[in-house]
């Protein structure tokens, strides 16, 4: 059992491209989540998605979008990247929502130049 | 709303020694808790978690958490420390729509 994935493992950006950090599941939970991690503000939830087909805003959403097309699957875009959204990205997953613990992946390092 | 406080960012302790990691909560609905692990350069990982029933939750590595309603904390305790236990750790709580919120962290820093 893989857990959940994120792709890449690191990405060094130019400011102004766009891209998307991949995110999987293989434990069929309903929810899931992105956080960003800097030092000394621990993590900060982006956007959450309780179950496919449905997004919600978490603490620090602008700038970034998600999509929710299937379970497995939840994407996260920086449509334009700035300096500001360096950073380390989880992914994570919950069968319960707020109710339960949170599986987290192994993280995205970006770098935004 | 709900929040987290760690009260302490970093935490130096000498091996085999006890350790108390301080985390003080705030919530307006059902308290659901957790402490998680990060080591270097890794995700996140959980070591105990309070849903319900008994006040003192036992996790992994020797760890355990105390949940204390009236002074709203849930510490997290080890009677002896080894080198391996250098890390970061999160409390975090549950309970609402957008899942958990986080405190800022506490550096656990083991000295030989």
């Amino acid at each position: 059992i893989a857990g959940i994935t994120q792709a890449p493992t690191s990405q060094i950006l130019a400011a102004g491209r766009r891209m998307t950090l991949r995110c999987t599941q293989d434990m069929r939970h309903n929810a899931m989540y992105w956080y960003r991690q800097d030092l000394g503000l621990g993590l900060r939830l982006i956007h959450y998605s309780n179950t496919a087909g449905t997004t919600g805003k978490g603490e620090v959403p602008d700038g970034y979008s998600v999509s929710r097309a299937n379970t497995d699957d939840f994407p996260l875009t920086l449509a334009s990247a700035v300096p500001s959204q360096t950073s380390v990205y989880f992914c994570a997953s919950s069968a319960a929502g707020g109710r339960g613990e949170q599986y987290f992946g192994p993280g995205t390092r970006l770098t935004v130049t | 709303a709900q929040s987290v406080t760690q009260l302490d960012s970093q935490v130096p302790v000498f091996e085999e020694a006890p350790v108390e990691l301080r985390c003080n909560y705030s919530s307006s609905v059902s308290v659901y808790l957790f402490w998680y692990v990060q080591y270097p350069n890794q995700g996140l990982q959980l070591l105990l978690k309070y849903l319900s029933g008994s006040t003192l939750v036992k996790g992994i590595n020797g760890f355990e958490a105390e949940f204390n309603k009236s002074q709203t904390s849930f510490h997290l305790r080890k009677p002896s420390v080894h080198i391996s236990d250098t890390a970061e750790y999160f409390c975090a709580i549950g309970g609402g729509a957008d899942g958990l919120t986080f405190g800022k962290g506490t550096h656990l820093i083991i000295q030989p």
